[in-house]
């Protein structure tokens, strides 16, 4: 099946950093990716839709400011947690659909563990 | 708003049971349901349900979709403790974000 990586995969950072965490589909185009946070013990929540050459698409509730979401290339796409605060620690999933499989399918990374202090 | 609800939410069996587990949705335009296995990381695949009454089946797996009554279910026979994960379900509505909307999952325990 299609490859979806994210780097990294854990980390720790200060309080008013910022951190970026990337997302790559490593066998196949994908001009759409999606962003997930899970908090623990609950359900993965759609944080927004990422598409090649546009402006990404948020969910109601998503700060658009907070959760920059950039899609560079047919493979990139990267989320980078602005002015991060603890209540920002959680684990970041992305997904990519494979448009020539022909099926809605999504591929999940394996995740980013982010804790701010 | 789309809804996807998952039951039970936790379920603990012995080795060797079979168990069946339940998700109903209510959304816009279904497109298609996905079943997602999630150990400590992300969720992997099972299985994705686009047709009624059609039976996907993956080793001790199966699961089957009933677009009438919105609902699936997914079993699992002589369950081994390799199985204890949590389920998530996932509904393909093609929403306006085109994401998929999650249940909150059935933890499922399988003792030895």
């Amino acid at each position: 099946g299609a490859v979806v990586s994210q780097h990294p995969s854990r980390v720790i950072c200060k309080s008013g950093t910022s951190v970026k965490i990337e997302c790559r589909s490593l066998d196949f185009q994908a001009t759409t990716m999606f962003w997930y946070r899970q908090f623990p013990k609950k359900s993965l929540m759609l944080m927004a839709t990422s598409n090649e050459g546009s402006k990404a698409t948020y969910e109601q509730g998503v700060e658009k400011d907070k959760f920059l979401i950039n899609h560079a290339s047919l493979t990139l796409s990267t989320l980078t947690v602005t002015s991060a605060h603890p209540e920002d620690s959680s684990f970041y999933i992305c997904s990519a659909r494979d448009l020539t499989s022909g099926y809605n399918e999504q591929f999940f990374g394996p995740g980013t563990r982010l804790t701010v202090l | 708003e789309d809804k996807v609800v998952q039951s039970p939410l936790s379920l603990v069996v012995h080795e060797g049971d079979t168990v069946t587990l339940n998700c109903s949705y209510e959304v816009t335009n279904f497109r298609s349901l996905l079943w997602y296995k999630q150990e400590k990381k992300a969720p992997t695949f099972l299985f994705m349900l686009t047709s009624s009454g059609i039976e996907k089946k993956s080793g001790r797996l199966s699961s089957i979709l009933d677009k009438k009554e919105l609902f699936s279910i997914l079993n699992i026979t002589a369950t081994q403790t390799g199985d204890s994960a949590v389920y998530l379900c996932a509904v393909d509505s093609g929403g306006g974000a085109d994401g998929l909307t999650f249940g909150k999952g059935t933890h499922l325990i399988i003792q030895p």
